[in-house]
């Protein structure tokens, strides 16, 4: 079966600092991967997508970016955080554009 | 306005009720609708999914869609204080980018 990893789960960093965050998916092959920001009231909201390797598409202007440097890993990163980056980020994963994503367990970042 | 519309609750309702959960939408070009359950510090785990307008049914789970009206629920027969947790919607034209609402927050008393 399926499973998607992220990671770390917490993380707290002060403002200007960068950031990784990795998310790896088994037991599938060329996934669509995408990550979302969660903010409290505000729903999930679509940063980055990916159906491949080294193509990214990005959905919202920001201090952040995306890499798919592997089939099923795609990692979000910034060069110095700020305070607006603060939020849970979640990872999901589809096998085809017909089919329903799923997501992982999420990071939830704190700025200082 | 917003593109999916659901209220953000918190619902609260005493162990073996009935739970109606219901989004209502804007874009006529949603074809595929979703449910996902969210406990907390968790992600999103898909619950049901539905193409069209009609009714599915899993387990104690009841999903309906009417496409005319633009309005979506999620039944939940027997609920119990496991199903404590945060209920998002989430539709689209093709599942390639969905657009969720902002969840209904659901407590359950034993």
């Amino acid at each position: 079966s399926q499973t998607i990893h992220q990671w770390p789960a917490t993380l707290v960093q002060p403002v200007g600092s960068p950031l990784s965050l990795e998310c790896t998916v088994e037991g599938t092959s060329n996934p669509n991967l995408y990550w979302y920001r969660q903010a409290a009231g505000r729903g999930l909201q679509l940063l980055f997508y990916s159906v491949g390797i080294g193509q990214i598409s990005s959905e919202v202007p920001q201090n952040l970016s995306a890499s798919r440097p592997q089939d099923r890993q795609f990692i979000l990163s910034s060069k110095k955080l700020l305070l607006s980056d603060s939020g849970f980020y979640l990872c999901a994963w589809t096998a085809s554009s017909n089919q329903p994503q799923h997501f992982g367990d999420g990071t939830r970042l704190s700025i200082l | 306005q917003k593109e999916v519309e659901q209220d953000p609750g918190p619902l609260s309702v005493p162990e073996g009720a009935i739970v109606s959960l219901n989004c209502t939408y804007s874009n006529s070009a949603f074809q595929y609708f979703m449910w996902y359950r969210q406990y907390s510090r968790k992600g999103p785990e898909l619950l049901m999914y539905t193409y069209s307008s009609g009714n599915k049914e899993d387990g104690r789970f009841t999903a309906q869609v009417d496409k005319s009206s633009k309005y979506i629920s999620l039944f939940i027969r027997d609920s119990q204080p496991s199903d404590s947790a945060t209920y998002l919607c989430a539709m689209s034209g093709g599942f390639q980018k969905l657009v969720f609402g902002t969840g209904t927050r659901l407590l359950v008393s034993p």
